[in-house]
C-alpha cells in the first residue's frame, strides 16, 4: 500500500519569496508522483507529474518539483511566488498499473502581499 | 473540448435520505474515479471503472456505490445518508489504464453535498 504524507499543513509566505512544499511517500512498488492544485471551490488541476526519467520536473505556473528516491521525497518549489498561487496543493501517488490514486492531506500556501 | 462535467454542483438533503451524482468524462476517456473530499482534508479514493466494471474501490460502506454507462458516464449512489457524508464528490476520468496511461486525473469541479 501507498502513503503520502505532506509535511506542512500550512505555509504562509510572503510575494515574490521562494517556496518549497514537502512531501514524502511511502511505497513497496513502482509509483508515478504528482502535484495538484486546488483554488477555492473547484476540482485539482495538475500542477506536474513525475513517470520516470530526469528527477527534476517542470510544471505550470513556474512550479518544479525534485523526485528523490533514496529519501522518497518529491518536494515542490517555485522561486518567486505570486498573490495568485495562493491555494491548496496536493502531493499524490499512484501504483503503476493499479487503479487509484492517494493523496496527501494538503497544505495551504498563503502568499502574503 | 469539454472537461469533466458533474451535476448538481450543490445539494442539501437531510439523514437517511438516498443521492446521486453525475459525471460525464473527457470524450476519448473510458475511465471514472469518484473521491470524496472532506472539508481540510485530501480527497479520498471511492471508486474506479474502467469499461463499466469497477476496477477498485476504497475503504467506503456498501452505502456506496457507483456504475458506469455504455457512454463512460458514471453516477455515485449513496443511501442513507449520514452527517458524515458531507463533503465535496469529485469526479475524474482518465486515459486507458491498460495501455500505458501515467494516472493523471483530470478532475470535475465537484458536488458539493451538505447532510442536514
Amino acid at each position: 500500500a501507498q502513503s503520502v504524507t505532506q509535511l506542512d499543513s500550512q505555509v504562509p509566505v510572503f510575494e515574490e519569496a521562494p517556496v518549497e512544499l514537502r512531501c514524502n511517500y511511502s511505497s513497496s512498488v513502482s509509483v508515478y508522483l504528482f502535484w495538484y492544485v486546488q483554488y477555492p471551490n473547484q476540482g485539482l488541476q495538475l500542477l506536474l507529474k513525475y513517470l520516470s526519467g530526469s528527477t527534476l520536473v517542470k510544471g505550470i505556473n513556474g512550479f518544479e518539483a525534485e523526485f528523490n528516491k533514496s529519501q522518497t521525497s518529491f518536494h515542490l518549489r517555485k522561486p518567486s511566488v505570486h498573490i495568485s498561487d495562493t491555494a491548496e496543493y496536493f502531493c499524490a501517488v499512484s501504483e503503476v498499473g493499479g487503479f487509484k490514486t492517494i493523496f496527501g492531506a494538503g497544505t495551504r500556501l498563503f502568499v502574503k502581499a | 473540448d469539454a472537461g469533466v462535467t458533474q451535476s448538481p454542483t450543490h445539494l442539501i438533503k437531510t439523514r437517511g435520505q438516498h443521492v446521486t451524482l453525475r459525471c460525464s468524462p473527457i470524450s476519448g476517456h473510458k475511465s471514472v474515479s469518484w473521491y470524496q473530499q472532506v472539508l481540510g482534508q485530501g480527497p479520498q479514493f471511492i471508486f474506479q471503472y474502467y469499461e463499466k466494471e469497477e476496477r477498485g474501490r476504497g475503504n467506503f460502506p456498501d452505502r456506496f456505490s457507483a456504475r458506469q454507462f455504455p457512454n463512460y458516464s458514471s453516477e455515485l449512489n449513496v443511501n442513507a445518508l449520514l452527517l458524515g457524508d458531507s463533503a465535496l464528490y469529485l469526479c475524474a476520468s482518465s486515459g486507458f489504464r491498460d495501455r500505458g496511461d501515467t494516472g493523471e486525473l483530470f478532475f470535475g469541479e465537484g458536488s458539493r453535498l451538505t447532510v442536514l
